[in-house]
């Protein structure tokens, strides 16, 4: 089954330290990967995608993230994490059915992110 | 270009009502999704619809949920006689093709309770 897999429930980590959320997946072909940020009581914002190129990506708000192909990962960096930062991190992939023609976003469970001042 | 919304934001409905969820796409988008999230959960898919046509519901309950995505107007998610574990928020996204690279645009959801 296509999936994918945030094994963190919950990050700590202290202001101005770096920051990582881990994501797996789990897909047949080539895997189009994003991240997406959830602050409280709001809809989810697109940080960051992987479509093919350079493993490593730029987003929004200093983020970035890296593609592995070897351990099917695509884990959310940031070099130092701020306060402001905190907030539920989606990792997603978008899969397709060959026999259906159709296509969707499958998301992670998520992961929240507490910086400590 | 407006963003992706939705409306109302808040709504709360009694057990066995109706609750009716309003989402209109970005400009230009024909592509929506319908996601539930529940409390401390994380966003599970209920639907995709281009405009008048259902193109995937494996995650829709089969009964009292339903979507239409009409030629003119807003998308729209019904559920029937609700009950208290309906409550949720639910999220709408809209994207513009089929490129698979391309992402998709949240609303700021509707919050539904049913008390």
């Amino acid at each position: 089954a296509q999936s994918v897999a945030q094994p963190e429930d919950q990050v700590n980590v202290a202001e101005g330290n770096p920051l990582t959320v881990k994501c797996t997946y789990s897909v047949s072909g080539n895997p189009y990967l994003f991240w997406y940020v959830q602050y409280p009581n709001r809809g989810l914002q697109f940080l960051l995608k992987y479509i093919t190129g350079d493993n490593l990506v730029k987003g929004s708000y200093g983020f970035e993230a890296e593609f592995n192909k070897s351990q099917t990962s695509f884990h959310l960096k940031k070099p130092s994490a701020l306060v402001s930062d905190s907030a539920l991190y989606f990792c997603a992939v978008r899969v397709s059915f060959v026999s259906s023609g159709t296509y969707k976003y499958i998301f992670g469970t998520g992961t929240r992110l507490k910086v400590l001042a | 270009n407006a963003g992706v919304m939705q409306n109302p934001r808040h709504l709360v409905r009694r057990r066995g009502q109706e609750a009716r969820l309003r989402c209109s796409p970005m400009k230009g988008h024909s592509h929506v999704y319908w996601y539930r999230q529940l409390p401390e959960e994380g966003l599970k898919f209920m639907v995709y619809l281009q405009k008048e046509n259902i193109i995937d519901e494996s995650g829709m309950p089969k009964e009292r949920f339903s979507a239409e995505f009409p030629k003119e107007g807003p998308s729209i998610l019904r559920i029937q006689q609700v009950v208290r574990g309906d409550s949720a928020a639910y999220f709408c996204a809209s994207s513009s093709g089929t490129g698979m690279g391309t992402e998709a645009f949240f609303g700021q959801g509707t919050r539904l309770t049913v008390v």
